[in-house]
C-alpha cells in the first residue's frame, strides 16, 4: 500500500514568486492536512481538507492557500514568496472515520526562498 | 489553547541503554496522542497512537503511556540502538479540533552512541 506522496521533494524559488506543492494521500484517506516545519517554530498547522472542503485553518496569512480534488489529492499554494517561507512543508492523511485515527505523513517538500 | 512540551530537547545515551522521553500537554481534553520519529530532512514516521481511552501502547522495543489527568505521556525505548538516533515528536489531537489539527511538541533529539 503506497504511503503519502509529496511532490516535488525540493524547490528553490525567488522572493516574490509563487509555488504550488502537491500531496497524494494514502488510498481511501479523505482527510489531508498541511504543516509547516521550521527550526524556530517547529511544526505548525496550515490547513485541513476533507471531501474537497477546507475544514480548518491555522494562523497563516492569506498568501497560503490550498485545495483538494475529488480524488482526495491536495495542493497548497504560496504566493508572493518571502524569505521566511523557507521551510519543510509536510502533508498528512488520515481516514477520518473516527476522530481517533492515525495520521500518516509524507516525506515533505523542502522549499528554499532566495 | 493546547500547548505541548517535550523535555529534554536533546539526549545522548550509550547503545543498549533503556530510556524515557517525556511529553506534557496543558489540556487533557484530547482525542488521542501520537508519537512520531523524524530523521534529518525527512518526513514523520508514526510510531504509536494512544487513544484517549487507552493507557498505553506497545510496538516492539517501544512502549508509550498516557496519563490524561496529569497531562503526560512517556515513550520508553528499550535496549537503544544507534539506528534509533532521530528526533522524536509527540502530538495531541484536541477535542473540538478537526482530524488534521495536531498540536506538536518541539521534539527530543536522540543520539545513541555505539
Amino acid at each position: 500500500k503506497a504511503g503519502v506522496t509529496q511532490t516535488p521533494r525540493y524547490l528553490i524559488k525567488t522572493r516574490g514568486q509563487q509555488v504550488t506543492l502537491s500531496c497524494s494521500p494514502i488510498s481511501g484517506h479523505r482527510s489531508v492536512s498541511w504543516y509547516q516545519q521550521t527550526p524556530g517554530q517547529g511544526l505548525q498547522f496550515l490547513f485541513e481538507y476533507f471531501s474537497e472542503t477546507q475544514r480548518n485553518k491555522g494562523n497563516f496569512p492569506g498568501r497560503f492557500s490550498g485545495r483538494q480534488f475529488s480524488n482526495s489529492r491536495s495542493e497548497m499554494n504560496v504566493s508572493t514568496l518571502e524569505l521566511g517561507d523557507s521551510a519543510l512543508y509536510l502533508c498528512a492523511s488520515s481516514l477520518e472515520q473516527r476522530r481517533d485515527t492515525e495520521a500518516f505523513f509524507g516525506q515533505g517538500t523542502r522549499l528554499t526562498v532566495v | 489553547k493546547q500547548e505541548v512540551t517535550q523535555i529534554p530537547a536533546a539526549l545522548s545515551v550509550p547503545e543498549g541503554e533503556n530510556l524515557v522521553l517525556n511529553c506534557s500537554f496543558t489540556d487533557s481534553a484530547i482525542y488521542n496522542l501520537q508519537w512520531f520519529r523524524q530523521d534529518p530532512g525527512k518526513g514523520l514516521t508514526s510510531l504509536l497512537l494512544i487513544q484517549s481511552s487507552q493507557r498505553e501502547q506497545t510496538s516492539g522495543r517501544l512502549n508509550a503511556s498516557l496519563d490524561k489527568s496529569s497531562g503526560r505521556s512517556t515513550l520508553y525505548i528499550a535496549a537503544s540502538q544507534p539506528g534509533d538516533s532521530a528526533t522524536y515528536l509527540c502530538a495531541t489531537l484536541p477535542v473540538g479540533g478537526s482530524q488534521g489539527n495536531l498540536i506538536f511538541g518541539k521534539g527530543t533529539k536522540l543520539s545513541v552512541k555505539p
